[in-house]
């Protein structure tokens, strides 16, 4: 089974600085999603970026990026110049592929790191 | 908008009592999936649908629960007999499958046993 681990509960930073959300996972699969979900105070959770295991190279979206070490199994997030706008829960997720390719149903998600970021 | 949407969005109930939440997905997506979240904790997989189908049921959907999408379009997530132990917030989420893993969700169905 997999499992996801994120041992931060809550963090936080200054406007502008850069923050890194860490998270771990498990698994005995080779072909695998990672994802990073945000999800605000009473709003719906989106996607913040994705990466597909069999890439090497890390994923970015504008101020967001990962650190994808996949022998370590570590899965970090990176938040440059933070916003007021980026406080939120934020979950690590994994999803592996299906045989033949493509995706399967089933997102296992992280505990969640609470991310504050301060004026 | 045209994103994921669920009714309803808060739901008060006493123990016993049996609840029904819908979800509406995003309209071209054919995958929909039912997650519960509990206070502190990440979202956990309940059951997902391709089209009319339910391919996947989590070990935690007992026989209380009972999932439908019976024309590929909007589903519904009865839970009968509820206990304090289904209180949480019933998330639905729609992708266009399998595709990228993606996942569209909703705001979330509150549920409150008393």
């Amino acid at each position: 089974a997999q499992t996801v681990t994120q041992s931060q509960p809550e963090m936080s930073v200054q406007e502008a600085e850069t923050v890194t959300l860490s998270c771990t996972y498990d698994t005995s699969e080779s072909n695998y999603y990672l994802f990073w979900y945000k999800q605000p105070p009473s709003r719906q959770m989106i996607l913040v970026i994705r990466q597909e295991a069999y890439k090497q190279q890390n994923a970015t979206e504008n101020r967001f990026s990962v650190n994808f070490q996949k022998a370590a199994k570590s899965f970090s997030l990176k938040i440059s110049d933070s916003q007021l706008g980026d406080t939120a829960m934020y979950f690590c997720a994994f999803m592996k592929l299906q045989t033949y390719g493509g995706s399967q149903g089933n997102l296992i998600f992280g505990k969640g790191t609470k991310l504050s970021v301060k004026p | 908008d045209t994103g994921v949407s669920q009714d309803p969005r808060h739901k008060i109930t006493k123990r016993g009592q049996n609840v029904t939440f819908r979800c509406d997905p995003i309209s071209e997506h054919n995958r929909l999936y039912w997650y519960r979240q509990t206070l502190g904790q990440g979202p956990e997989f309940l059951t997902y649908f391709q089209n009319e189908a339910q391919l996947e049921k989590s070990r935690l959907l007992s026989d209380r629960f009972s999932a439908e999408r019976p024309k590929g379009s909007f589903s519904t997530l009865e839970i009968q007999r509820t206990e304090q132990g289904d209180s949480a917030m019933y998330l639905c989420a729609s992708s266009l499958g399998p595709g990228t893993g993606e996942l569209f969700f909703g705001e979330g169905s509150r549920l409150t046993v008393l």
